[in-house]
C-alpha cells in the first residue's frame, strides 16, 4: 500500500506561534485528508486537501486557523497558526488508497 | 451528539480466547463501516471493513458483523494474540461527504494477556 511520511514526529511549541506539518506520500494520491485527535477524544476530520485548489474544511475550522497547501499529488502541508494549548494534539495526514483510507504515524503537538 | 460510540474504554482477554469490540452509530443512512488498529505512537491501520449491504465479512482471525437494524457492528478477533494489545477504533464513512470523511469513535483499547 502507500506509504504516509509525516514530519515531524513531535514538536514542542510556545503559544502564539505556528507550525508547519508536511505529508509526503510515496506514490500520487487523488485525495488527501487532515484529522485532529484531541486528548481522550476520537479523529475528527479537519478538510480535505485538494490538489491545485483550496482545501474543503469541516464544520468547526477556517482556513485562517489551519492553512493548508496541496501542490502536487504526493504532498500537502497542514499549519496550525498562532498556536494555544487547546491545540495540543496528534495531527494525522491520511489519504485514500484502493478505496481504503490510510494514515500517517501522525504528529505529537504540545502547546506551552 | 456522538454518532459512533465505542462504549467499552477498555478490554481484557486471555490469549487464544475471543476478543469481541463493539461500536454503535446512531444515523441509519451509514453504508460503510471500518475499523481500524492504533499502536502507540503510530498512526490508525486499517483492519476490516463492511458495506451495509452485506451483514458479514471476514479476513483471517477478523471477522465484522453489522446489525443494521440495531445499528450495531462489532469485530471479533479469534484466536487473540499478545501483538493484538491495541486501541480499535470503529469508524463510518459520512454519507454524502468525500471518502475520506470518516466518523470515528473514541476507540477501545485491547489487553491480550500471555
Amino acid at each position: 500500500s502507500a506509504v504516509i511520511s509525516q514530519k515531524p514526529s513531535r514538536d514542542i511549541c510556545q503559544r502564539g506561534t505556528s507550525l508547519t506539518i508536511q505529508c509526503q506520500v510515496d506514490s500520487q494520491v487523488t485525495m488527501m485528508f487532515w484529522y485532529r485527535q484531541q486528548p481522550g477524544q476520537s479523529l475528527t476530520l479537519i478538510a480535505t486537501a485538494n490538489q491545485g485548489s483550496e482545501a474543503t474544511y469541516e464544520s468547526g475550522f477556517v482556513i485562517d486557523k489551519f492553512p493548508i497547501s496541496r501542490p502536487n499529488l504526493t504532498f500537502s502541508t497542514l499549519t496550525v497558526s498562532n498556536m494555544s494549548p487547546e491545540d495540543s494534539s496528534i495531527y494525522l495526514c491520511s489519504v485514500e488508497w484502493r478505496a481504503i483510507i490510510l494514515f500517517g504515524q501522525g504528529t505529537r503537538l504540545t502547546v506551552v | 451528539d456522538q454518532q459512533v460510540k465505542q462504549n467499552s474504554p477498555s478490554l481484557s482477554v486471555q490469549e487464544g480466547r475471543i476478543s469481541i469490540l463493539n461500536c454503535d452509530y446512531t444515523n441509519s443512512m451509514f453504508d460503510y463501516f471500518l475499523w481500524y488498529k492504533k499502536y502507540p505512537a503510530e498512526g490508525p491501520t486499517f483492519l476490516i471493513s463492511i458495506s451495509s449491504i452485506k451483514d458479514k465479512n471476514e479476513d483471517g482471525r477478523f471477522t465484522v458483523f453489522l446489525n443494521k437494524s440495531a445499528k450495531h457492528l462489532s469485530l471479533h478477533i479469534v484466536p487473540s494474540q499478545p501483538g493484538d494489545s491495541a486501541v480499535y477504533f470503529c469508524a463510518v464513512r459520512n454519507y454524502g461527504g468525500s471518502q475520506g470523511n470518516l466518523i470515528f469513535g473514541k476507540g477501545t483499547k485491547l489487553s491480550v494477556k500471555p
